[in-house]
């Protein structure tokens, strides 16, 4: 167990509905990272917080939005789904100065 | 912005063979390489990670390399297991950074 929980594991819903991921950090960790991998494929960066505050953004779609609350969790907003939107999605969490980063279990997103 | 590649995408190894998975970065900025094994259906997890200021790190039958120079760090594992096949991934950061950069991953299979 990492100690990174993400919320819920498994999500079936339609095209063009709008979902809501949840992930909470290690106690202690301010960072949290959000990563899409899609089937057979590698880890996409979606965005990072850092302490409530964004740090960094990959390439994630406009669709798709997130924000990290004052008691640092965090959710990964996703709307106007798509089908090629089915993927695996992971939360990370990393403390400052500690560049690892432990992965929560992921929450399977399929769009149908 | 960094930029990881990794190499092979897909490798098999006989059983108390060995294996090598190696990656390149393009940011010389990059301070931290840890590598992730993925099991199936599982989240990643650290297994071995090196800083910059060393050129080789072991743990038990894994080992890490690190050339700045080249900028390429490869993972080595020795007499592989069946346990030990699952997708392998590198990534690279630097501490101001803060956003790991995975490589695209590695499928390892451990022939009995």
């Amino acid at each position: 167990d990492s100690g990174v929980t993400q919320t819920p594991k498994h999500l079936i819903t339609a095209t063009g509905q709008r979902v809501t991921l949840r992930c909470s950090p290690r106690s202690g960790d301010l960072s949290v990272y959000w990563y899409q991998q899609s089937l057979d494929q590698g880890l996409q960066f979606l965005i990072h917080y850092y302490n409530g505050e964004e740090r960094a953004k990959g390439n994630i779609l406009e669709r798709f939005s997130a924000q990290q609350f004052p008691d640092l969790h965090s959710e990964l907003n996703l709307s106007s789904l798509e089908l090629g939107d089915s993927a695996l999605y992971f939360c990370a969490s990393g403390g400052q100065m500690n560049t690892e980063a432990f992965f929560g279990q992921g929450t399977r997103l399929t769009v149908v | 912005g960094e930029n990881v590649e990794q190499h092979p995408s897909t490798l098999s190894v006989q059983e108390g063979d060995s294996a090598v998975i190696k990656c390149t970065y393009s940011d010389s900025a990059s301070n931290y390489f840890p590598w992730y094994k993925q099991e199936l259906g599982k989240r990643p997890q650290l297994i071995i990670d090196i800083r910059s200021n060393v050129g080789e790190k072991k743990d038990q039958r894994i080992a890490v390399t690190l050339n700045k120079t080249a900028k390429h760090f490869s993972l080595h594992i020795t007499e592989t297991q069946p346990e030990d096949s699952a997708v392998y991934f590198c990534a690279a950061t630097n501490f101001g950074n803060e956003k790991l950069t995975f490589g695209t991953g590695t499928r390892l299979t451990i022939i009995p």
